[in-house]
């Protein structure tokens, strides 16, 4: 059964200090998402990629994180510097298209401290 | 007011017992709806989505959507233990980049054996 991957599954790091996660969504899926999930909260989306294509990022603290999806693929999520505050569930999901079900990794934990 | 409100429980029902979860959306564009299963320290799980008006049944879960009153609700027939966990609601409506998924902070279901 096709699954999104995600890595590493989890990361601690310092503070200010740069991390980057990596996803590769369901072949053929043209939709991805970034989530941040804090515990106790339902999954905030950070970016939405159409292809290789931004289509939302309008809660992406773009002072610290970045998102790309060169080839329209796998993605990296970056966070720098880091801050305390980031400590969460990072979850990356596919869609065959914006309006579909979509479909979640494993999630990275990351804990800063 | 949330764009997706949930009751966080927790709901506690008997082994056996029908669970139901509900949750309401704050834009009548909204287009699709899901619910998804979120076991402790995991990732969310897509157990439903429903795109009309009415009942969609898939084994022990039914899922119902009314958009003139901007609602949809989960029932879970003949609960298990192995269905503790929390349940979140997910609207698909219209954002700045088109298409968005949009999460409630879920509701927390324990089913006593």
């Amino acid at each position: 059964e096709a699954e999104v991957a995600q890595s590493p599954r989890y990361k601690i790091t310092e503070k200010s200090q740069a991390v980057a996660f990596w996803c590769d969504p369901i072949s053929g899926h043209a939709t991805l998402y970034w989530y941040r999930q804090i515990l106790g909260q339902g999954p905030e989306l950070l970016v939405q990629f159409q292809d290789e294509s931004v289509v939302d990022d309008s809660q992406l603290p773009k002072d610290r994180f970045s998102a790309e999806r060169l080839k329209g693929v796998d993605s990296t999520l970056k966070i720098q510097p880091a801050e305390l505050g980031d400590s969460a569930m990072y979850l990356c999901a596919s869609s065959p298209s914006r309006a579909r079900d979509a479909f979640f990794g494993q999630g990275t934990r990351l804990t800063v401290v | 007011q949330k764009e997706v409100e949930q009751n966080s429980g927790p709901l506690s029902v008997p082994e056996g017992a029908i669970a139901s979860l509900n949750c309401t959306y704050s834009d009548r564009g909204s287009q699709s709806f899901f619910w998804y299963r979120q076991y402790s320290g995991k990732s969310p799980e897509l157990i439903m989505s429903i795109y009309s008006n009415g009942d969609k049944e898939d084994g022990r879960f039914t899922a119902q959507l009314n958009k003139a009153s901007q609602y949809v609700s989960l029932l879970i027939r003949d609960s298990q233990p192995s269905d503790s966990a929390t349940y979140l609601c997910a609207v698909n409506r219209l954002g700045t980049g088109g298409f968005k998924t949009i999460f409630g902070a879920g509701t927390r279901l324990f089913v006593k054996a």
